[in-house]
């Protein structure tokens, strides 16, 4: 599959702060986006996925949204703790294919 | 979701010999693929596992090299063959849940080849 662009590559925040992490798709067919944190030494693990009918979905304090006609979609973390911190991936996946095709990861690190 | 397990955990290997690593689920679930995760890299796909079928395998990864196998509907086998040092990953078993489609990940195998 084409590749997702995921910005930034690092990102440091201080607790209680806000995160956003932003990924761009260039293929039209993409119906599915989910966001994985990963955490050393672990499997990457589901933290909110959103479908293409849908441009936000939020949980706790967690929410993801997406904008199909700029093809790109975004994670927001609020209020920020340090077991916060990890890598997360996002993901895509296009209409008539399984599996899901990642960004490059963004390393984000909440300072106590 | 599902609950994945991987064995081994980890190992260290010589180059040129196999290891194979193992995927267990909890439930029985139709999709099954193996990814591999390079030293602070990103996820990318080897290939797609279903039980009863072939797998399928991405460009630039081979059956000869990867050879997977798919018994049943709740576990399957990753072999990594002729390892060299450019094998050093982490090894990732997912499967696609029966609800609503979402993917699970296994904990990751990781392989460091000497």
């Amino acid at each position: 599959g084409e590749n997702v662009e995921q910005h930034p590559s690092t990102l440091s925040v201080q607790e209680g702060d806000s995160a956003v992490i932003k990924c761009t798709y260039s293929d039209s067919a993409s119906n599915y986006f989910p966001w994985y944190k990963q955490e050393l030494g672990k499997g990457p693990q589901l933290i909110i996925d959103i479908r293409s009918n849908v441009g936000e979905k939020k949980d706790q304090r967690i929410a993801v949204t997406l904008n199909k006609t700029a093809k790109h979609f975004s994670l927001h973390i609020t209020e920020t703790q340090p077991e916060d911190s990890a890598v997360y991936f996002c993901a895509r996946r296009e209409g008539g294919r399984r599996a899901l095709t990642f960004g490059s990861g963004t390393r984000l690190q909440v300072q106590p | 979701s599902a609950v994945i397990s991987q064995k081994p955990s980890r190992d260290i290997c010589q180059r040129g010999t196999s290891l194979t690593i193992q995927c267990q689920v909890d439930s029985q679930v139709t999709m099954m693929f193996w990814y591999r995760q390079q030293p602070g890299q990103s996820l990318t796909l080897i290939a797609t596992a279903n039980q009863g079928s072939e797998a399928t395998y991405e460009s630039g990864f081979v059956i000869d090299k990867f050879p997977i196998s798919r018994p049943n509907l709740t576990f399957s086998t990753l072999t990594v063959s002729n390892m060299s040092p450019e094998d050093s990953s982490i090894y990732l078993c997912s499967v696609e849940g029966t609800g609503d489609n979402e993917q699970f990940f296994g904990p990751g195998t990781r392989l460091t080849v000497l």
